[in-house]
């Protein structure tokens, strides 16, 4: 069980060209969700807490217009890239926290996003 | 700041030998802490947590420590193994259910 789903596994776009990952808890129902941003041979970075049906909670540093994060679900949160460059390449990660059991967090496998 | 470090990026051992990994942390308010398995491309693998007001748990083959006087936390994992190879992220929550990660240790077995 408790188990967390990224589409897609990775993505090549075009600088200028926005991307959209997909988080889904798939047997269990997260109020929260949480974005990472992981730099090769680097720790995990929180970008932000994702509340559904609410406003996303940014980092500092992390500028939310560029990073548009959807909650509409129980089980779903989108991280929309928008208008992408080389420097947004990355491993994303999202993680989903089991509704009513706080500090347990699920992570999902990981987006690999290159912009060219 | 405040921050979760690890003392060691790399580890080498023997399959067969136990392995200790270390990380410091720097708030006292932190009240839990969890060990975190990495491997290459895919996302963070729970591997056991550990709260405030325990000093040891253990798990399979793996056992956390927390000293909280010294605000140090260690994962030991016995006999391992060559799939043990990956990258072990400690992190502490903070409240609010934020985790922050450590630098990340890897542990590479040999033969």
């Amino acid at each position: 069980g408790a188990v967390v789903s990224q589409h897609p596994s990775w993505v090549i776009c075009k600088s200028g060209t926005s991307v959209k990952i997909e988080c889904r808890s798939l047997d269990f129902q997260a109020t929260t969700m949480f974005w990472y941003r992981q730099f090769p041979k680097q720790s995990l970075m929180l970008m932000a807490t994702s509340n559904e049906g609410s406003k996303a909670t940014y980092e500092q540093g992390v500028e939310k217009d560029k990073f548009l994060i959807n909650h509409a679900s129980l089980t779903l949160s989108t991280l929309t890239v928008t208008s992408a460059h080389p420097e947004d390449s990355s491993f994303y990660i999202c993680s989903a926290e089991l509704s009513g059991a706080t500090d347990t967090q699920y992570f999902g496998p990981g987006t690999r996003l290159t912009v060219l | 700041g405040e921050s979760v470090g690890l003392h060691l990026p790399t580890l080498s051992v023997q399959e067969g030998d136990n392995s200790i990994i270390n990380c410091a942390y720097s708030n006292s308010a932190s009240d839990y802490f969890i060990w975190y398995k990495q491997e290459s491309g895919k996302g963070p693998q729970f591997i056991i947590d550990i709260r405030s007001n325990m000093d040891k748990r253990q798990g399979q083959r793996v056992t956390v420590l927390l000293n909280k006087t010294v605000k140090h936390l260690s994962l030991q994992i016995a006999a391992t193994q060559p799939g043990d190879s990956a990258v072990y992220f400690c992190a502490e929550s903070r409240g609010y259910n934020k985790l922050i990660f450590g630098a990340g240790t890897r542990l590479a077995v040999h033969p």
